[in-house]
């Protein structure tokens, strides 16, 4: 069985300041991880992916994130936040044969203060 | 590109009443999509796999006389709530999958708010 882990509920950081949202996983075989953003009353937006290749992978609005593989974590970063980023984020894995369905982890929420 | 519309975005309706949601995939075809709820301040369930032209795939404990799902094109999935109660509110959300693309992510629409008095 496949599993996500995001151990914080909630991160808190400053405007300008960097921001890490923690995702570890679980998975037979080769992972495709995604993160994904949830405003509220909305659904989910693709932020980015991980399949193969580079291990920093590089997706929407200046987020990136770092495939590791020994330590089974995807963490989501951004070198400096913005208050629009407040949000709840979502990790996902699913494994890579075929057409398996996607496990999410629980959710972080980000609140960016001014 | 890759735009999922769900509809209605926001519904109250009485005990017993039947409603129904729509997703579309607008511009790409999905042999596949897939119907989650999510509780307030909780992470999205999933409910069952939606598959064009044939059966949905409950996941365990889902009543699959309690929410019905046709997919009866390339571009559309409903979900039926049959006669709601109030224990079915919650959070819909739809998504898709580009067909024959076995690594892209999956597009969500934005959503059913469900509100049964």
């Amino acid at each position: 069985a496949q599993s996500v882990a995001q151990p914080e509920d909630q991160v808190n950081v400053a405007e300008g300041n960097p921001l890490t949202v923690k995702c570890t996983y679980s998975v037979s075989g080769n992972p495709y991880l995604f993160w994904y953003v949830q405003y509220p009353n909305r659904g989910l937006q693709f932020l980015l992916k991980y399949i193969t290749g580079d291990n920093l992978v590089k997706g929407s609005y200046g987020f990136e994130a770092e495939f590791n593989k020994s330590q089974t974590s995807f963490h989501l970063k951004k070198p400096s936040a913005l208050v629009s980023d407040s949000a709840l984020y979502f990790c996902a894995v699913r494994d890579n044969s075929g057409y398996s369905t996607l496990t999410f982890g629980k959710g972080t929420m980000l609140l960016v203060s001014p | 590109g890759a735009v999922v519309s769900q509809h209605p975005s926001w519904v109250i309706c009485k005990s017993g009443t039947s409603v129904k949601i729509e997703c579309r995939s607008l511009d790409f075809q999905a042999t596949t999509m897939f119907w989650y709820r999510q509780f307030p301040k909780q992470s999205l369930m999933l409910m069952a796999t939606s598959n064009e032209g044939s059966k949905a795939t409950y996941e365990q404990g889902v009543e699959k006389d309690k929410f019905l799902i046709n997919h009866a094109s390339l571009t559309l999935s409903t979900l039926t709530v049959t006669s709601a109660h109030p224990e079915d509110s919650s959070f819909y959300i739809c998504s898709a999958t580009p067909s024959r693309t076995e690594n892209q992510p999956q597009h969500f629409g934005d959503g059913t708010r469900l509100s049964i008095l």
